[in-house]
Order: structure tokens, then sequence, then C-alpha cells
């Protein structure tokens, strides 16, 4: 079964750091782009990030830039989002996705994690 | 960056009504769209991409059509778990991959 789980989710503080994980199983993951996506209380879906099939190649939406960091790792099958510096807007439920397109670029996102819970508050 | 605008932002129908959901994109996308449904509580899920084709394992009840700039996501006769909210999402110039706004379908 292809399965998502995201975990490291929380309450910080502004200005402090969050690191959220994704465990992957159920299918190739060196073969896919991840994506990360999130989804403010009451909101739509926002896309964050993103890394391609090997690593290589990483996009962020402007909000975030410099300060989240995606990376991937092929041994624990796991994707995972750095967040520095985290601020009252970036409150959200924070999705893991799997691409669509074997060995492609960003396309669209068929298989999703439950979502891990992010609250920047003081 | 490319906006998507969704329409309506409510639905209100009864089952085994037909369902016309509308996404307009700012600039061309040529085919590049999707969407999602999202039920409460669950994660989203996706239904069609390149605007026309069905992910695997969603029933042909839901179609999609549309290029460039507008496209449609119809549902010919809605079932009980068919309300939801549906996004359209592009990736045609993307990054950044954008979401529309959103419409929810509820019962009427």
């Amino acid at each position: 079964e292809v399965q998502l789980v995201e975990s490291g989710g929380g309450l910080v503080q502004p200005g402090r750091s969050l690191r959220l994980s994704c465990a992957a199983s159920g299918f190739s993951f060196d073969d896919y782009a991840m994506h990360w996506v999130r989804q403010a209380p009451g909101k739509g879906l926002e896309w964050v990030s993103a890394i391609n099939w090997n690593g290589a190649h990483t996009d962020y939406v402007d909000s975030v830039k410099g300060r989240f960091t995606i990376s991937r790792d092929s041994a624990n099958t796991s994707l995972y989002l750095q967040m520095n510096s985290l601020r009252a807007e970036d409150t959200a439920l924070y999705f893991c996705a799997k691409d669509a397109t074997k060995w492609g670029d960003y396309f669209y996102m068929d298989v999703w994690g439950k979502g891990t819970t992010v609250t920047v508050s003081s | 960056e490319i906006v998507l605008t969704q329409s309506p932002a409510t639905l209100s129908l009864s089952p085994g009504e037909r369902a016309t959901l509308s996404c307009r994109a700012s600039q061309s996308v040529n085919n590049q769209l999707a969407w999602y449904q999202q039920r409460p509580g669950q994660a989203p899920r996706l239904l069609i991409y390149d605007a026309s084709t069905r992910a695997t394992g969603i029933p042909t009840r839901f179609s999609g059509s549309g290029s460039g700039t507008d496209f449609t996501l119809t549902i010919s006769s809605l079932e009980p778990e068919d309300f939801a909210v549906y996004y359209c999402q592009q990736r045609s110039h993307g990054p950044p991959i954008t979401f529309g706004q959103g419409t929810r379908l509820e019962t009427k």
C-alpha cells in the first residue's frame, strides 16, 4: 500500500525552528518528485515546496524562500522540511504529497499523507 | 504567478443532480490542470489531471474539460459522498504551483 506519514509538527514560538518529516512506503521513492502543501485553518490549499526525483532541484513559494529547506533521504525513503524563522502566518496543516509522474518535474499530486499541524504562537 | 479563480464559491445541489464547477486561469496553462476533492477532515484526493484524464480509481461520473484558461469539472449525478470542497491546480508555469481558492459543494 502506498503511504505517506508526516510527523514533527507542534506548537512553536515565532522566530523558532521546526523540522517536519514524511515517511514514504509502498512505492519507489527515488523515482518521484515530492511536495509539501499546507492548509491554514479554515482556508484553501497552498503549495509550499517541491524537490525533484533525484534531489538535484528544489523550489519554494516566495513566502518561504530563504526560511524553509526541503530535502529527501533515499536510504530512509523520507522527505523533510526544515522550517526556520517561523511566523504566525506559517500556522497550518502541512501535507506531504507524492508527484504523479515518474522521473518527471513537478506535475500533480496523486498520494497525500494525513498531515501534521504546525502552530506558531507565543 | 498564475492565479486560478474558481466559481461558484459555494454550490448547493441535491443528490442525483448534475454539478458543474469552473476554474479560470489568469493566463493560459495549456491543459496542465488538475482537480482535487477534499472531504472534511481528510487529505485532498486527485480526481482529474491534464484537464480531462481521470486518476486511478476515480468514478466515471467525474469528468474534466477545457484548455487554455477555462476549465470545468462535471459530476454527472451527485452521490452523497461527493459533497466536499473541490480545488483546481495548475503546473504549467510553475513553480510556483498554484491552487484555486476552492468550491464548496453542499447539500441543498
